[in-house]
């Protein structure tokens, strides 16, 4: 089945510790997206990427940081920069412009720094 | 931030239609409005989205007021699982950038009751 998968689900993690989030899929989509969730409100974007070897900063990228050197994968490291990193984590692909009317959304990853 | 406002909450019977709100006063003439909803812990996932005359597809209708500052979008049979945070977002079309990127506010929690 295509779709876009994110592991684990649940993460815990000391601080200070980097911790790195799981993306891919297999829709074979040029585009994509992380996106941070907070209880009780929107999504904000943190990075996104419309290609290979190409990303660029979100709303909120300080204390982030990605790669997209495969187009099916795109991997989020959450540095000890970031301050408040407990969230949910949300990652996201479509295909390019102008194609791109449909986000796709995987599952999550919720994230709790002890 | 958001362009959009809409109710922070709102209940509907099952079986009946669900009416959900939009404002957009400041939508300018190459945007779009888009629907996505968010059920309890997942992934958002695309509704719809019109530029400025009315759209169906087979989840809901999108009712786009003739000045397009507002939209209504419209859930004909509420059921359970329509219970969801619902997401109003104007998007440009034609864009460079990160001009086409969805902004997601707080939304609408829509609750169904049987």
């Amino acid at each position: 089945d295509g779709g876009i998968t994110q592991s684990p689900k649940y993460l815990f993690r000391k601080e200070g510790q980097n911790v790195t989030l799981s993306c891919e899929q297999n829709l074979n989509h040029d585009a994509m997206y992380w996106y941070r969730q907070d209880p009780g409100q929107g999504l904000r974007l943190i990075y996104y990427s419309q290609i290979v070897n190409d990303f660029q900063k979100g709303d909120i990228a300080e204390g982030y940081s990605v790669s997209r050197e495969k187009k099916e994968s795109f991997p989020l490291t959450v540095t000890s920069a970031q301050k408040n990193p407990t969230a949910f984590y949300l990652c996201a692909s479509s295909f390019s412009p102008p194609k791109d009317n449909e986000q796709f959304f995987g599952p999550g990853t919720r994230l709790t720094v002890l | 931030d958001a362009k959009t406002t809409q109710p922070p909450s709102m209940d509907c019977a099952e079986g009946r239609a669900a009416n959900l709100p939009c404002n957009h006063s400041t939508i300018s003439g190459n945007e779009y409005v888009y629907w996505y909803r968010q059920i309890h812990s997942q992934g958002p996932q695309y509704i719809i989205h019109g530029l400025k005359n009315n759209e169906t597809n087979e989840m809901a209708s999108l009712i786009i007021t003739e000045d397009r500052k507002s939209s209504t979008l419209i859930l004909p049979h509420a059921t359970l699982r329509d219970t969801a945070v619902y997401y109003c977002i104007v998007r440009a079309m034609n864009y460079g950038g990160s001009q086409g990127n969805l902004i997601f506010g707080k939304g609408t929690k829509l609750s169904v009751k049987p």
